[in-house]
């Protein structure tokens, strides 16, 4: 099973700043990873697909980057409505398995 | 737009069997464009990808879970179903039904609101 890792547990950054969150993959996945937001008491939304690309409707200032078995999700200009959970997620051997981040908790600053 | 809606039971006792469905609304789920999947979550394990079908018949169960987990598919009434047996106190969480959508590969567009699952006697 692929492991990712993701860092830090909580990040505290003040609106209007740029957070970069982390994901690591114990094997190379290439670009098969996803990027989801999380609110309490809401499903994951999806961000980024293909470790870059923008989900319909995502703004511009979160983006995605790398490949192999690192990755970043940057989200610049802080918004307040940015403030939850995010997780990566490998797809690498799809159709499944499938794994999951133990998740980035954003928080306000 | 594709729309998917958990339901079933929010209490289950430990030894039964968890029953949960996913209604379809949107699109059919007759196209194998889409891999009808269940994802729980729980505080401790954090999010867990259970398995999916598809109309065709693939299927997906994770091996954790393999020997307790029934997924099925009623095209008739445009859902699909989870069964998981034998249920503990660790399969307590919040089940969602999820599905990518195509041209996202395996990341997920869609998902259910979620329901919660408590196992307690």
């Amino acid at each position: 099973e692929i492991v990712m890792t993701q860092s830090p547990a909580t990040l505290s950054v003040s609106p209007g700043e740029r957070a970069t969150l982390s994901c690591r993959a114990s094997q190379s996945i290439s670009t098969n990873l996803a990027w989801y937001q999380q609110k309490p008491g809401q499903a994951p939304r999806l961000l980024i697909y293909g470790a870059s690309t923008r989900a319909t409707g995502i703004p511009v200032r979160f983006s995605g980057s790398g490949s192999g078995t690192e990755f970043t999700l940057t989200i610049s200009g802080l918004q307040s409505e940015d403030f939850a959970v995010y997780y990566c997620h490998q797809y690498s051997n799809w159709p499944p398995p499938s794994t999951f981040g133990q998740g980035t908790r954003l928080e306000i600053k | 737009q594709v729309q998917l809606q958990e339901s079933g039971p929010g209490l289950v006792k430990p030894s039964q069997t968890l029953s949960l469905t996913c209604t379809v609304s949107g699109v059919s789920i007759t196209s194998d464009l889409y891999y009808w999947s269940w994802v729980r979550q729980t505080p401790g394990k954090g999010l867990e990808y259970i398995g999916y079908i598809q109309y065709s018949g693939s299927t997906f169960s994770t091996p954790s879970l393999k020997s307790r987990l029934t997924i099925s598919l009623d095209a008739s009434k445009n859902r699909f179903s989870l069964k998981l047996t034998s249920v503990i106190a660790a399969d307590t969480a919040v089940y969602y039904c999820a599905t990518p959508g195509g041209i996202t590969t395996g990341a997920f567009d869609f998902w259910g609101q979620g329901t919660m699952v408590t196992v307690s006697s």
